[in-house]
């Protein structure tokens, strides 16, 4: 079946400073969309970003992906870290049934 | 936007009791799910729901575990008899194509 990974539970970074959150999956369909999740605490998750598109930059609120299904990665990236963008973050894919979420990753910025 | 109500956010229940999780969905969306949360780890899909129908369910979807929407009412997930291992954040989720989700912001359930 299908799965995400997300190798990092948690990434500190100081604020103004780049991140990239990792992710990599596993998947038997050719037609998928993937995204990345935001949760704040004790809020719902939210899209932060979707592609579908091979080798497509994908842009939102700062941040960035491409997804490169020759390395079945799709990382998260953002150039400048701010205070705000601690929280947690899901990569998910779907293959037209439900998102499949990897084990999420806490970022957390500091000051 | 539009949003997902979960009522109640909170629930304590003693193991062995039933309790009904519900989900306020957003209107005219079609495609329902769950997903269970255990505190520290990843979220997991449940089951989504379509038509009045199941239409997938993983394994944690025990058979003690039930979901419907009687009349385009609630979308609610139904956990009898509940079990120890039953706690944690049960998220709600709808759709109207099937790709893009609106999430809930959880409800927290504590089976003692």
């Amino acid at each position: 079946g299908d799965s995400v990974t997300q190798t990092e539970g948690l990434v500190t970074v100081t604020e103004g400073l780049p991140v990239k959150l990792n992710c990599t999956y596993q998947t038997t369909y050719l037609t998928i969309a993937f995204f990345w999740y935001v949760q704040y605490l004790n809020e719902a998750p939210q899209v932060l970003l979707k592609s579908s598109t091979d080798n497509k930059r994908t842009e939102h609120q700062g941040f960035h992906a491409t997804l490169h299904k020759s390395s079945s990665s799709f990382h998260l990236q953002k150039s400048s870290a701010q205070l705000s963008d601690s929280a947690l973050y899901y990569c998910a894919l779907n293959n037209n049934n439900a998102p499949r979420f990897g084990a999420g990753t806490k970022l957390s910025v500091k000051p | 936007g539009p949003k997902v109500l979960q009522i109640p956010s909170h629930q304590i229940i003693d193991m062995g009791q039933m309790v009904t999780l519900n989900c306020d969905p957003v209107s005219n969306h079609l495609y329902f799910y769950w997903y269970k949360q255990i505190l520290g780890q990843q979220m997991e899909f449940l089951v989504n729901f379509y038509n009045g129908k199941v239409m997938e369910k993983s394994k944690l979807f025990k058979d003690q575990f039930s979901v419907e929407r009687p009349d385009g009412s609630y979308f609610t997930l139904k956990i009898q008899p509940t079990a120890l291992e039953d706690s944690a954040v049960y998220f709600c989720a709808s759709s109207w194509t099937g790709a893009d989700y609106t999430f809930g912001s959880g409800t927290r359930l504590l089976v003692i």
